[in-house]
């Protein structure tokens, strides 16, 4: 494996279904993001995590629990979604958090539907 | 406050005609960085350029030019030539310098359909 993986890549849950989502960096690098991309709107920043520790959680509602248990790996533990939480979500690995040294390497998402 | 605006929300193109995709920013640093990301229908976005505040010479890959002119504060990009494999959903973004986050604010994106 290359680069930034995710799985699943396509996920249909109920609003009282538990799951989660792997990201998985092959890169060697130190950052990991996760993005929610909906329709129509800008890519939305969600968390960071450098070192595995978190360093923002951008106002994200509590039914999305990040998880980051060492450099390479990143989850995203889902529970009791609303239909608006369907979207494109993207993980994404950098060197560092050094602003605009490191570009972002991003995964090709999941893309979750919330009945 | 930053922002990126990407106006041109879809353009359409035939094979081989050029096409630029505009990009507009704000910002009250002086130290950034602009990004271009290309989505292609796959998903993942592949970075095609970085270009700090501080260098305003433009740039040629290949078919890919980018005109950054901070006067306008803008960083348009430009596909010569255009091909079917160009379509795709191109992002600009800026990048806070100094943050704490590499925080990326990201445009709403131009989707490019290039017909055969």
């Amino acid at each position: 494996e290359t680069g930034v993986t995710q799985t699943p890549r396509h996920l249909v849950m109920g609003m009282t279904n538990k799951k989660s989502l792997k990201c998985e960096q092959h890169l060697g690098h130190n950052a990991m993001y996760w993005y929610k991309q909906s329709a129509k709107k800008p890519l939305e920043l969600m968390f960071v995590y450098s070192l595995e520790e978190r360093v923002e959680n951008n106002s994200v509602p509590s039914r999305f629990s990040p998880e980051c248990p060492n450099s390479s790996h990143l989850f995203l533990h889902l529970h009791t979604l609303q239909p608006e939480d369907s979207a494109l979500y993207l993980c994404a690995s950098s060197q560092s958090l050094a602003g605009g040294l490191d570009e972002q390497f991003f995964g090709p998402g999941t893309r979750l539907t919330v009945l | 406050a930053q922002k990126v605006t990407q106006a041109q929300t879809e353009i359409s193109v035939v094979e081989k005609e050029d096409v630029t995709l505009d990009c507009v920013y704000e910002t009250r640093d002086t130290t950034y960085y602009l990004f271009w990301y290309k989505q292609p229908p796959s998903g993942e976005l592949v970075f095609l350029i970085r270009r700090n505040s501080f260098d305003e010479q433009n740039e040629i890959s290949g078919r890919y030019s980018w005109n950054f002119q901070k006067s306008t504060s803008s960083f348009n990009f430009t596909i010569t030539a255009s091909q079917v494999v160009d379509s795709a959903v191109y992002f600009c973004a800026l990048s806070e310098v100094g943050g704490a986050t590499n925080k990326l604010i990201f445009g709403t994106g131009t989707l490019l359909a290039v017909q055969p």
